[in-house]
């Protein structure tokens, strides 16, 4: 089956620092999505971009599809944008959205 | 917020008891997801549901069942419950291209 990895596995950063998360997968995909996964659990999606650029705030995507990676940019980073950023590729069948999960990059920003 | 709830939030209970989750969704979207979330694993998919009464196999389905009566609710049931079911569970809905969500996980530790 696909292969989702991410890299880092683990990132420090200070308050203020700019960051880049990447999503590697094996195969090609119609969609992918980036979920920020806050320290209480919740996953809260950020990103669907199977392709180009989406900027929303501090935070920015860019998928480069026929390269199989997507990349996730935060910056002015804040404490309050710590915990578990995954990315995940769709595969479709019979409509629906089937995940497939990377592992994840856990963030942690330091005031 | 989309309307997705689960019950119970947190469970413990003893290894060889069946035990039964539930997912309910007041957003009348067609498709449901059952995922598993481990360290180092992320999250992968359990079982899905395309419609009331069809539903399919993820990749980490073995040791589970599930059912859909209507379309609000999404019961996944582990017959026999193992240590190595002890996880978190999140549902999700979806009702089409880019409308996925994720309720807030069931942590659940078998003993």
């Amino acid at each position: 089956g696909i292969q989702v990895e991410q890299s880092p596995p683990d990132l420090i950063l200070q308050e203020g620092a700019n960051s880049t998360l990447r999503c590697n997968f094996s195969d090609s995909v119609n969609n992918l999505q980036w979920f920020h996964q806050n320290p209480w659990g919740q996953l809260i999606n950020l990103f669907y971009i199977p392709s180009g650029t989406k900027q929303n705030g501090r935070l920015s995507a860019t998928t480069v599809a026929t390269e199989r990676y997507s990349l996730l940019y935060i910056s002015s980073s804040q404490t309050t944008d710590s915990g578990v950023y995954f990315c995940a590729v769709e595969l479709y069948h019979q409509g629906a959205q089937k995940l497939v999960f990377g592992q994840g990059t856990r963030l942690t920003i330091n005031p | 917020d989309a309307g997705i709830t689960q019950s119970p939030r947190h469970k413990v209970t003893e290894t060889g008891t069946p035990v039964t989750l539930r997912c309910h969704q007041t957003e009348n979207h067609r498709y449901m997801y059952w995922y598993r979330q481990d360290p180092g694993h992320g999250l992968r998919l359990i079982h899905y549901s395309y419609g009331v009464k069809d539903t399919d196999k993820g990749e980490v389905s073995d040791g589970y069942s599930v059912s859909r009566s209507k379309t609000e609710d999404f019961l996944l049931t582990l017959e026999s419950a193992t240590s190595s079911q002890t996880s978190v569970y999140f549902c999700a809905i979806s009702g089409g291209p880019d409308t996925q969500y994720f309720g807030p996980g069931t942590r659940l530790t078998v003993l």
